[in-house]
C-alpha cells in the first residue's frame, strides 16, 4: 500500500518561510512524479509544482518566484519551500504521487492526507 | 493557464439518481482530462483519466466522456458514499489546472 504523509508546522508568520516534507512508503520514487497541490478552506484546487526522484522539477508560474521543491530518494521524501508567506498562502497543502500512463497522460494516484498552514501572527 | 469550469457548483439528488457533471475547458485539451473525489476532511481520491478510463478499484458506475472542451461524469445508481465533491483537472498544458468544483448532496 502507497502512504504519503505530509509534516509541517502548522503555524507560519507572514514574510517567513514555510517548509514542508512528504514521506513516502510502499513506493518506489523513481518513474513517479511527486507534486504538491494546496486547497484553501472550502475553496477548490491549485496545483503548486512536482519534482521527480532526479530533482528535475515544474513549478506553477504564478508561485514560482516564491517556491523551491527539493527531493532526498535516499530518505523517499520530498519538501516544498514557500518563500515571504501570507494570509493568502494559508490553506490544507497535499503531497501527491503522478503515475504516468500511455500517451502522455498522468493523473495524481495518491495523496496524503494533507496538512493544515495557516498563516498569522 | 487553461481555465476549468464546472457546472452546477452543487445539486442536489436522491440516491439510485444518475447524475451528471460537466466541466468545459477554455481551450482544447483534447482527452486530457482526469476526475477526483473528495468527501469532506478527506483527500481527493482518483477517478477517471483521459476523459473516460477508469482508474482500477473504481465502480464502474463513474462513467467520463467528452472531448475537446466539453466533457462530463455521470454517477449511474447513486450511492451514499457517492456524496462528494468532484474535480476535473486537464493535464494538456502546464500548469494543470482544476475545475472549481461540484458538490453533490
Amino acid at each position: 500500500q502507497v502512504l504519503l504523509q505530509e509534516s509541517g508546522p502548522g503555524l507560519v508568520k507572514p514574510s517567513e518561510t514555510l517548509s514542508l516534507t512528504c514521506s513516502v512508503s510502499g513506493s518506489s520514487m523513481r518513474r513517479y512524479y511527486w507534486s504538491w497541490i494546496r486547497q484553501p478552506a472550502g475553496m477548490g484546487l491549485e496545483w503548486i509544482g512536482r519534482i521527480d526522484d532526479s530533482g528535475t522539477t515544474n513549478y506553477n508560474p504564478s508561485l514560482k518566484s516564491r517556491i523551491s521543491m527539493s527531493v532526498d530518494p535516499s530518505k523517499k521524501q520530498f519538501s516544498l519551500h514557500v518563500r515571504s508567506v501570507a494570509a493568502a498562502d494559508t490553506a490544507v497543502y497535499y503531497c501527491a504521487r503522478a503515475i504516468s500512463f500511455s500517451y502522455s497522460y498522468y493523473a495524481l494516484d495518491v495523496w496524503g492526507q494533507g496538512t493544515t498552514i495557516t498563516v498569522s501572527s | 493557464d487553461i481555465q476549468m469550469t464546472q457546472s452546477p457548483s452543487s445539486l442536489s439528488a436522491s440516491l439510485g439518481e444518475r447524475v451528471t457533471i460537466t466541466c468545459r475547458a477554455s481551450q482544447s485539451i483534447n482527452n486530457y482530462l482526469n476526475w477526483y473525489q473528495q468527501r469532506p476532511g478527506k483527500p481527493p481520491k482518483f477517478l477517471i483519466y483521459a476523459a473516460s478510463s477508469l482508474q482500477e478499484g473504481v465502480p464502474s458506475r463513474f462513467i467520463g466522456g467528452g472531448s475537446g472542451t466539453d466533457f462530463n461524469l455521470t454517477i449511474d445508481n447513486l450511492q451514499p458514499e457517492d456524496l462528494a465533491t468532484y474535480y476535473c483537472q486537464q493535464t494538456h498544458n502546464s500548469p494543470t489546472t482544476f475545475g472549481h468544483g461540484t458538490k453533490v448532496e
